[in-house]
């Protein structure tokens, strides 16, 4: 069956320290990759995704994200992270199907 | 609406009670999933709808648990003889539906409403 692996379930960082959050999944075939956020008190949203072409993608507030198809990695980056960026951030996959697999979370603090 | 808009918010009932959760999806949105998060852990999908098509129930952890949705709009999650361990944050997300493109598809990934957090007594 499909899964997606979040290596740290607990990220502490000071801010402008640079985050990169791992994520991989297990399935040979075509995918679309997604990243969202949960920030405190506020429902999931959507911060990025990738479904073809240029593989390092871009989202909102300076996020960015990188598949690398040979180690089904879709890892998660933002070269100076902020106090607003604590949040719980979830790697999720489709594979064409109805369902999306969402991995378990990492939260993210920020100190000021 | 302008985004997906679920209700109640938060929900205390007593074990052993019936409990309806309500989601209201995007206007257009023909793809409505129900998921379920609890403490420490991802989402947990439940059940798939899909413009006028038979739902898919797979996802479903007993035949407590029903959802409906009507006229392709409201959907409506009902869990009977609550027990503890239903005690979850429940998600309503919709979405447009998948497309085919050159060499694979696009999914255009979900919008979340707020999610009604369940608490069995």
């Amino acid at each position: 069956a499909q899964s997606v692996s979040q290596h740290n379930h607990h990220v502490i960082l000071s801010e402008a320290a640079s985050l990169e959050l791992g994520c991989n999944y297990s399935y040979g075939g075509t995918v679309n990759l997604f990243w969202y956020v949960q920030y405190p008190g506020q429902h999931l949203q959507l911060l990025l995704k990738y479904f073809s072409g240029d593989p390092l993608v871009k989202g909102i507030k300076g996020f960015e994200a990188e598949f690398i198809k040979s180690k089904f990695s879709f890892n998660l980056r933002k070269p100076s992270v902020q106090w607003s960026d604590t949040a719980e951030y979830f790697c999720a996959v489709n594979t064409g199907g109805f369902k999306t697999i969402f991995g378990a979370g990492t939260r993210l603090f920020v100190k000021a | 609406g302008a985004g997906v808009s679920q209700s109640p918010s938060n929900k205390v009932t007593e074990k052993g009670k019936d409990v309806e959760l309500r989601c209201d999806p995007i206007s257009g949105h023909t793809a409505l999933y129900w998921y379920r998060q609890s403490l420490g852990q991802g989402l947990e999908f439940l059940i798939y709808f899909q413009g006028n098509s038979a739902p898919d129930k797979s996802g479903l952890p007993s035949d407590r648990f029903s959802a409906e949705r009507t006229g392709g709009s409201v959907s409506t999650l009902t869990i009977q003889r609550t027990q503890q361990e239903d005690s979850a944050v429940y998600l309503c997300a919709s979405s447009l539906a998948q497309l085919a493109v050159a060499g694979g598809f696009h999914d255009y990934g979900y919008t979340f409403g707020s999610g009604t957090r369940l608490t069995v007594v």
